[in-house]
Parts: structure tokens; sequence; C-alpha cells
């Protein structure tokens, strides 16, 4: 199992750009998580998907940011226009059934904004 | 609002020692709870999850106590190795439906 795939692995990108993050979760889970994580505020859930239906987006900060999946083998997570503070790890996790399920994370996507 | 939070984010142990790492939660209604181990550059990855009817539960080298009365959570590692260095999360089920992750501690095994 190849288990979470996120691309790109690192992404440098100048203020007012547009930033689109891409996840393939794990064959057969049915929720999808987009977290962030950075040193002041750890591990923040963004948003996540049951059966490629957004459940819960409270998490995203703005407006600015927006996640789709279009199926189930696919996410993305888009930031536009970007900002120095969006700089973070963004992490993608996929579950089986249940969303208390045990949750398995994509090696995440470094960003960074100048 | 009601989150998880650890008593030390830096824990420094020698090679061979047992590690007992903390956590405390303030929701009583945390029915679950999970133990991630996060390495240098790579993502979370799950050590061991442990619901709420149950009060320890074993796995290899690991061990996670939960004590509902005092809600604390702990992670207990038997000898220690290198390899075992990370920062160690622990999650539970709150906010109902979502997963709230700890600050986090860092483990740094000496040799």
């Amino acid at each position: 199992d190849a288990g979470v795939i996120q691309s790109p692995r690192h992404e440098v990108t100048e203020m007012g750009q547009e930033v689109t993050l891409r996840c393939k979760p794990i064959s057969g889970h049915d929720y999808l998580f987009w977290y962030r994580q950075t040193m002041m505020r750890g591990l923040e859930l963004l948003i996540y998907f049951n059966n490629n239906v957004p459940i819960d987006d409270s998490g995203m900060p703005e407006d600015r940011f927006s996640a789709k999946m279009p199926n189930a083998s696919f996410s993305t997570l888009k930031i536009q226009p970007s900002e120095p503070r969006d700089s973070a790890v963004y992490f993608c996790a996929s579950s089986l059934n249940r969303v208390t399920d045990t949750q398995y994370f994509g090696p995440g996507t470094r960003l960074t904004v100048l | 609002g009601e989150s998880v939070g650890l008593h030390l984010p830096t824990l420094s142990v020698q090679e061979g020692d047992n590690s007992i790492i903390n956590c405390a939660y303030s929701n009583s209604a945390s029915d679950y709870f999970i133990w991630y181990k996060q390495e240098s550059g790579k993502g979370p990855q799950f050590i061991i999850d442990i619901r709420s009817n149950m009060d320890k539960r074993q796995g290899q080298r690991v061990t996670v106590l939960l004590n509902k009365t005092v809600k604390h959570l702990s992670l207990q590692i038997a000898a220690t190795q290198p390899g075992d260095s990370a920062v160690y999360f622990c999650a539970e089920n709150s906010p109902p439906g979502q997963l709230t992750f700890g600050s986090g501690t860092q483990l740094t095994v000496l040799p």
C-alpha cells in the first residue's frame, strides 16, 4: 500500500500567487482530512470530507482557502492569494470508515510564501 | 474551549531506559484517544489508541494508560531506542467527530 500521497513535497511561492496542494488518500478510505501544522499553533484541522462531500470546514482560516474532492482518489487544497502567514506544513490524512478511526497521514507539503 | 495539553514539551532519556510521556485532557466526554509519533520531515504516524472503556492497552514496546478520574493519558515506551526520538502527540475525539491534537512532546534518546 502506497499510503497517503501528497504533492508537491515543497512549495516556495511569492505573496499573492495561487497555490494548489494535492492529495491522494489510501484506496478505500471514506474520510479525508486536511491539516496545517505550525510551531505556533501546532496541528490544526482545516476541513474534512466523507465520501467526497465536505463535512466540516470550520477550520478553514479565510475565504482565500478552498478545498475540493472531485472523486474518491483525489483532493486539492487551494490558497488564492497566498500570504506569508500561510507558510506551514500542510498534511492530508485519510481514515477507513469513521471520522475517529485511525487517521493515516501523508508526508506533508512544506509551503513557504515569500 | 476545552483542549488537549501536554505537561512537558521536551523529554530526554538514556537509550535502554523506559520513557513516559504524559497528556492531560479536559473534555470528560471524549471517548477515544490516540498517540501519534512524528519524526522530522514526516507526517504523524499512528502508534496506539485506546477507548474510554479501557484503562490500559499494550502494543509492541508501547503501553497507553488512561485515567479517566483525573483525565490523564500516558504513553510508556519500553527500552527506548534511538529510533524513538521524535515528537509525540496525543489526540482526543473532541469536538465530536473530530480529532484534536495536543501540542506535542519532543523525545530525545541519549546514547
